[in-house]
């Protein structure tokens, strides 16, 4: 069974400056997708990036960004000019590809922004 | 607006007590899912449904029971045998997910929650 692991559970970061979430995950497959999705305090999950393991190039949606390592099984979240609202949970999940296919998640990591 | 609705948003039970907690989504996915989410937890599968009159246990399946008689409707019923229901419960949807097929990027899309509390 695949599992993605987030071993820190808490970070912080001063506002304007740079932060990387990390999380690893386990699978023998070679072809499938991964995730980071945000939980505000209002509890709403909502996507940030994805990366599809067969795209080589790391995924990049504004302010975020990925550092995907397949052979190390490692998949960390850049965050660049950290604001205020980015404080929230970001949970890091995983995704086979195929019909039946359920999204993994790890445990989260709780990150909070200083002004 | 094209979306997922939960009902309840928060929920009282006495122990006991069956409950039911609502998911509709208008979003015309096949797949839809059952997430529970406790303190230091993550996100747990419940149960999960890829078509209409079919669904499969996820890791956390036990005091739970699910029906998927409709394409937009995914109700979770809490069981009394649910030892610990006390949780946030969160629905979710996608399109089915095929090898190789065009269309769906993985991922799943989210109600916005439902906190069961047991007194």
């Amino acid at each position: 069974a695949q599992t993605v692991t987030q071993s820190q559970p808490e970070m912080s970061v001063q506002e304007a400056e740079t932060v990387t979430l990390s999380c690893t995950y386990d699978t023998s497959e070679s072809d499938y997708y991964l995730f980071w999705y945000k939980q505000p305090p209002s509890r709403q999950m909502i996507l940030v990036i994805r990366q599809e393991a067969y795209k080589q190039q790391n995924a990049t949606e504004n302010r975020f960004s990925v550092n995907f390592q397949k052979a190390a099984k490692s998949f960390s979240l850049k965050i660049s000019d950290s604001q205020l609202g980015d404080a929230a949970m970001y949970f890091c999940a995983y995704r086979n590809p195929g019909a039946n296919s359920k999204l993994t998640f790890g445990k989260g990591i709780t990150l909070s922004v200083r002004p | 607006d094209g979306g997922i609705t939960q009902s309840p948003k928060y929920l009282f039970r006495k122990e006991g007590q069956n409950v039911t907690l609502s998911c509709e989504q208008n979003l015309n996915h096949d797949a839809m899912y059952w997430y529970r989410q406790d303190p230091g937890q993550g996100l747990r599968l419940i149960y999960y449904s890829q078509i209409v009159n079919d669904f499969q246990k996820g890791d956390i399946a036990e005091g739970y029971s699910v029906s998927r008689e409709k394409k937009e409707s995914f109700p979770l019923t809490v069981t009394s045998a649910q030892k610990n229901p006390t949780a946030f419960y969160l629905c979710a949807s996608s399109p089915r997910l095929l090898a190789g097929g065009p269309g769906s990027t993985g991922e799943l899309f989210f109600g916005e929650g439902s906190r069961l509390t047991v007194l």
